[in-house]
């Protein structure tokens, strides 16, 4: 079986500072892993993917992630915060054919 | 182009009645997934749908089934509502092309039952 999780339920970050949002895996067979963002009273939006092309995944608004199989991680990066970066962000991976396993997410705090 | 869309957008049951969410997916996909989102235990998948069959179920008891229509649309039932099922319940659909299936999800039904 596979499993994802997330360090830190919640994380404060001043704007203008990096954003790290971690993300460990394990899997059986090759991962193929998302990072999704959802906003309060929203549904989940994904920023980006991991399918096993190039280990640097670029996604939108900024933000990107690297692909680290020796340390079975994925982690989600962004270098500047903004205020609109508030939200919950989900890593998830893969399982198996149409099922996504989620981390237990990240809560982002966005401080002026 | 319009997105996943689902209704209703709340719903207030009581202890042992049944509840029936509705999800349209993406025109052009085929797949449809069903997820809850209970406060306390995260993201759970629930059901996968495809073209017209259902293709795998997460760890829910019975109680839980849905359908889909030829139109790729879907309906969650839930029966006997228990406390416990008040969540929001997350509908995403997709091509069905493999495990590198984008999911994308719709706005949720809020589940509450008294």
């Amino acid at each position: 079986a596979q499993s994802v999780t997330q360090l830190g339920s919640h994380v404060s970050v001043s704007e203008g500072a990096l954003v790290l949002l971690r993300c460990n895996y394990s899997s059986s067979v090759p991962p193929y892993l998302f990072w999704y963002v959802q906003y309060p009273n929203q549904g989940l939006q994904l920023l980006l993917k991991y399918t096993s092309a190039a280990t640097l995944v670029k996604g939108i608004n900024g933000f990107e992630a690297e692909f680290k199989k020796s340390e079975t991680s994925f982690h989600l990066t962004k270098p500047s915060a903004h205020m609109s970066d508030a939200a919950e962000y989900f890593c998830a991976v893969s399982e198996s054919w149409g099922k996504l396993q989620f981390g237990a997410g990240t809560q982002v705090v966005v401080t002026p | 182009e319009a997105g996943v869309t689902q209704s209703p957008t709340h719903l207030i049951k009581t202890r042992g009645q049944q509840a029936t969410l509705r999800c349209s997916p993406i025109s052009g996909h085929t797949s449809v997934y069903w997820y809850q989102q209970a406060l306390g235990l995260g993201l759970q998948f629930l059901l996968w749908y495809d073209e017209g069959e259902e293709r795998n179920r997460g760890n829910f008891p019975p109680r839980f089934s849905g359908r889909q229509f030829p139109n790729y649309s879907s309906e969650l039932n839930v029966n006997a509502l228990e406390l416990e099922d008040s969540a929001l319940y997350l509908c995403a659909s997709s091509f069905s092309e493999g495990r590198t299936d984008t999911q994308y999800f719709g706005p949720g039904t809020r589940l509450t039952v008294l």
